[in-house]
């Protein structure tokens, strides 16, 4: 089992430039969520996919963007990039729970990104 | 929205020993998961330990166990016999539990830099 994947793993680009970031699910998952950690501090939440959805928002403009495909991998997408946007870029997959309320799962991470914008 | 409180941003034992991180959450679910992370300076995220807020007794994993105090919304890891390979930053985060209609991302704290020294 391979795990998740994410690709590439250090990126540089510059300010105003747009990014794609890639990421496979542990195999048997069906739901990508994705985080951005600054240096120093804990992930923040981006959103979460799940059907080629997306489910779950945080607290994120609109120049991030995501698609999930068919076959559950993802892209986080970034345009307009500002130099606030360099950070590490985890994604996490998991599968939905098949009960109702009470029923949870682990997220397992990937390596993530490391986008610099210059 | 949900809040997490780490509150010690670095901690130094020696090995062998006993450590203790603080964790403290803020939020009017009823229903919802704690875990706690480790990421190595490899920087990928592992699982350490998961907790189910219905669930009254302490989740323990081989060296790791919580104190779940629900009424306290404090949530604190403790490893024993403490191991060079424990050296990591450490992430308290809450998840909300499902109720349907799909789950919130994981919400984590700072962090806490555990260091063992030989």
């Amino acid at each position: 089992d391979a795990g998740v994947t994410q690709s590439p793993t250090h990126l540089i680009k510059t300010r105003g430039q747009q990014v794609t970031l890639r990421c496979s699910p542990k195999s048997g998952h069906d739901t990508v969520s994705w985080y951005q950690q600054a240096l120093g501090q804990g992930p923040q939440f981006i959103f979460q996919y799940y059907e080629e959805e997306e489910r779950q928002r945080g607290n994120f403009p609109d120049r991030f963007s995501g698609h999930q495909f068919p076959n559950y991998s993802s892209e986080l997408n970034v345009n307009a990039l500002l130099l606030g946007d360099s950070a590490l870029y985890l994604c996490a997959s998991s599968s939905r729970p098949t009960g109702s309320v009470g029923r949870g799962t682990e997220a397992f991470f990937g390596q993530g990104t490391r986008l610099t914008v210059v | 929205a949900q809040t997490v409180t780490q509150s010690q941003p670095e901690m130094s034992v020696q090995e062998a020993e006993t450590v203790t991180l603080s964790c403290t959450y803020d939020t009017s679910e009823n229903n919802y998961y704690l875990f706690w992370y480790k990421q190595p300076p490899s920087r990928q995220m592992i699982l350490v330990i998961r907790q189910e807020a219905y669930k009254q007794q302490n989740a323990t994993e081989n060296r790791f166990s919580v104190n779940f105090q629900k009424a306290a919304k404090s949530f604190s890891l403790k490893i024993s016999d403490s191991q060079l390979g424990d050296t990591a930053m450490y992430f308290c985060a809450f998840m909300k539990g499902y109720s349907g209609g799909g789950a919130d991302g994981l919400t984590f704290g700072k962090g806490t830099h555990l260091i063992i020294q030989p």
